[in-house]
């Protein structure tokens, strides 16, 4: 299977501050999705980082708060802006390909 | 929205007893996955069921399907600490976005 390397691993943030994580897949992928789960939570779908064109937005999820890029199909970022303390949550990448679904080890986001 | 629910919330059993988490599901499904997620990272994939399958064997893990309560289960066998984790079940909605059930945190006390 795939392997995702995400980074940054986890960040310590100001409000009003913006942060980029970014996901780097070792092999070619079909979709690239970006995920949420807040503290005690399960995971939230965001948005599918569509190769060469605008992210498809889960509903609650905007573009002017969580810019996707995924300029190829290995490599992806998700923009978390303007961030507050409700932010804090870790995020989540995933890949998937003919081998099933493949997760990034997550971003662990503090606001404070 | 959540496909799944999953009960119970949290469970803690000694090391070597079996443990059993269960998920339900709202919509049909194709297959059902589950995962495991260590203190909040990413998660890994257990196994996948298919919606003709009854039940499956990984290792030390069991799971069954019935479609017609729309429900699964996840059996881990004699425990280890190192199945400390929380386990998730997933669907697919639409053609490849999972949806997550709220989870299983499991603590194997020593």
């Amino acid at each position: 299977s795939a392997v995702i390397s995400q980074k940054p691993s986890r960040d310590i943030c100001q409000r009003g501050t913006s942060l980029t994580i970014q996901c780097q897949v070792d092999s070619q992928v079909t979709m690239m999705f970006w995920y949420r789960q807040q503290p005690g939570q399960s995971l939230t779908l965001i948005a599918t980082a569509n190769q060469g064109s605008e992210a498809t937005y889960e509903s609650g999820f905007v573009i002017d708060k969580f810019p996707i890029s995924r300029p190829n199909l290995t490599f992806s970022t998700l923009t978390v802006s303007n961030m507050s303390p409700e932010d804090s949550s870790i995020y989540l990448c995933s890949g998937t390909g003919n081998y099933g679904y493949t997760f990034g080890s997550g971003t662990r986001l503090t606001v404070v | 929205s959540q496909q799944g629910e999953e009960d119970p919330q949290a469970l803690s059993i000694q090391e070597g007893e079996n443990a059993t988490m269960n998920c339900s599901y709202k919509t049909s499904i194709n297959n059902l996955q589950w995962y495991r997620q260590n203190s909040g990272r990413g998660l890994v994939h257990l196994i996948l069921i298919r919606s003709n399958e009854r039940e499956k064997h990984s290792g030390r893990l069991r799971v069954t399907l019935d479609t017609s309560k729309k429900s699964s289960s996840l059996l881990i066998t004699a425990s280890r600490a190192a199945d400390t984790a929380s386990y998730f079940c997933a669907t697919f909605q639409g053609a490849q976005k999972l949806v997550f059930g709220q989870g299983t945190r499991l603590t194997i006390n020593p």
